[in-house]
């Protein structure tokens, strides 16, 4: 595996249920995130995770739940979601956290959609 | 606050050249990125500029004038793959990543 990784790529998932996404890095990189993308909105910043650290929550709900157990390995826990959380849900890696021209490498994302 | 403004959609021709726009009113500046995301798959990094005038990359060039806040994307000699939409993203004075709500392109023959 090469790049950034995510399973599952859909999920569906009533209100009631608890699921995970899973992300994993194969670039060596420091710092990881989730990003939520909704149609013809920009994309969300959710949680950044430096060095297995949250450095950053967007003010993002409860219901969601990150966990970054070593810095090749991100996971986003899901709970009571709601409809209006359905999106594409992105991971994404860069070398480190800060500095000019930090580029971020994504993966191909998991098409959430919550009944 | 801070915003990334670009059109919500283009058409071109195959052949033909577009240039996307963008503009951004952030806090501080630290660089700007252009991505390419096709349907269903992830955001690619396509160029990034810091300083002034244009950056060229074969078919895709990028500008940059950050006195009036403003970029363009330029793709020349358009082939139906690049039908996909352009996120243009600035990182501000935390280098943070700003993005904007992204241009789709619709090539066709």
């Amino acid at each position: 595996e090469t790049g950034v990784t995510q399973t599952p790529r859909h999920l569906v998932m009533g209100m009631t249920n608890k699921k995970s996404l899973k992300c994993e890095q194969h670039l060596g990189h420091n710092a990881m995130y989730w990003y939520k993308q909704s149609a013809k909105k920009p994309l969300e910043l959710m949680f950044v995770y430096s060095l297995e650290e949250r450095v950053e929550n967007n003010s993002v709900p409860s219901r969601f739940s990150p966990e970054c157990p070593n810095s090749s390995h991100l996971f986003l826990h899901l709970h009571t979601l709601q409809p209006e959380d359905s999106a594409l849900y992105l991971c994404a890696s860069s070398q480190r956290l800060a500095g000019a021209y930090n580029e971020q490498f994504f993966g191909p994302g998991t098409r959430l959609t919550v009944l | 606050g801070q915003n990334i403004d670009q059109p919500t959609e283009m058409t071109a021709t195959e052949g033909a050249i577009v240039q996307i726009n963008c503009t951004y009113q952030t806090s501080g500046f630290n660089g700007l990125f252009w991505y390419q995301q096709h349907a269903g798959e992830a955001p690619t990094f396509l160029s990034y500029n810091v300083l002034d005038g244009l950056e060229e990359k074969g078919r895709f060039s990028s500008f940059l004038s950050r006195s009036k806040g403003y970029s363009y994307l330029l793709l020349k000699e358009l082939q139906m793959k690049d039908s996909a939409s352009y996120l243009c993203a600035v990182l501000d004075s935390n280098y943070q990543l700003i993005w904007g709500a992204g241009t789709k392109l619709i090539i066709k023959p």
